[in-house]
């Protein structure tokens, strides 16, 4: 089975504060995501990478930024953090599209809290 | 700009009744289309992937159907059972790259 760890559940964090959101795949994907889940808001992309060092902005980039620099693993940093970050964010990977396109498959998320 | 409706955003339904969830999309370019089921504080778990050439797929009690032209696309679950509560999200891909764009979801629960 695919597994996508994010390496923490829960996070609280303060303003200002540069955070780091760890995201490790071990089916050797080319593909990477980065997502935030708001209540009503659905979930919206943040950054994706579709190899090592390679990345796209997504929807709302704006205060995050990506590093990618071996293929198992994507991290999401916020710069400096601001209580309008406070969200669940999601990690996904999957294989690159070819003949027919793969499912994603999603970590268990993580609930950041800036205060 | 793509944009992915789930109808309804709740649903309760008695143990052993067939059910019905909807999506529509308003660009009918989609190279796919995503069913997810998603537990309370969970990820995202993939159940059925259609490609764009594809009319439906079947899992077990699951069966999703795409219609393109029109814009939508049916999650049919049978039997349903206690299980099965969760949210569910339908997300189309489209244009060149991997993007996925989600509706907001279906809160299916499924009373014993």
């Amino acid at each position: 089975d695919v597994k996508v760890t994010q390496s923490s559940r829960y996070l609280v964090k303060r303003t200002g504060e540069k955070v780091f959101l760890e995201c490790v795949q071990d089916m050797d994907h080319e593909n990477m995501f980065w997502y935030r889940q708001d209540p009503g808001l659905g979930l919206r992309l943040i950054y994706f990478s579709y190899d090592v060092k390679m990345k796209e902005k997504g929807d709302i980039p704006e205060g995050y930024s990506v590093s990618r620099e071996k293929k198992e693993r994507f991290s999401l940093i916020l710069e400096s953090a601001s209580t309008n970050q406070t969200s669940m964010y999601l990690c996904a990977s999957s294989r690159p599209t070819g003949a027919e396109d793969q499912p994603q498959h999603f970590g268990d998320g993580t609930r950041l809290s800036i205060l | 700009k793509q944009e992915v409706t789930q109808i309804p955003a709740a649903l309760s339904v008695p143990e052993g009744e067939n059910l019905v969830l909807n999506c529509s999309f308003t660009d009918s370019a989609i190279y796919n289309l995503q069913w997810f089921r998603q537990d309370p504080g969970k990820g995202l778990t993939s159940l059925l992937l259609i490609q764009s050439s594809q009319r439906e797929q079947t899992s077990g009690r699951l069966n999703a159907s795409l219609d393109k032209s029109s814009g939508r696309s049916t999650l049919y679950i049978a039997a349903s059972q206690p299980g099965d509560s969760a949210t569910y999200l339908c997300a189309v891909r489209g244009g060149s790259n991997y993007k996925l764009t989600f509706g907001k979801g279906t809160l299916l629960t499924v009373n014993p």
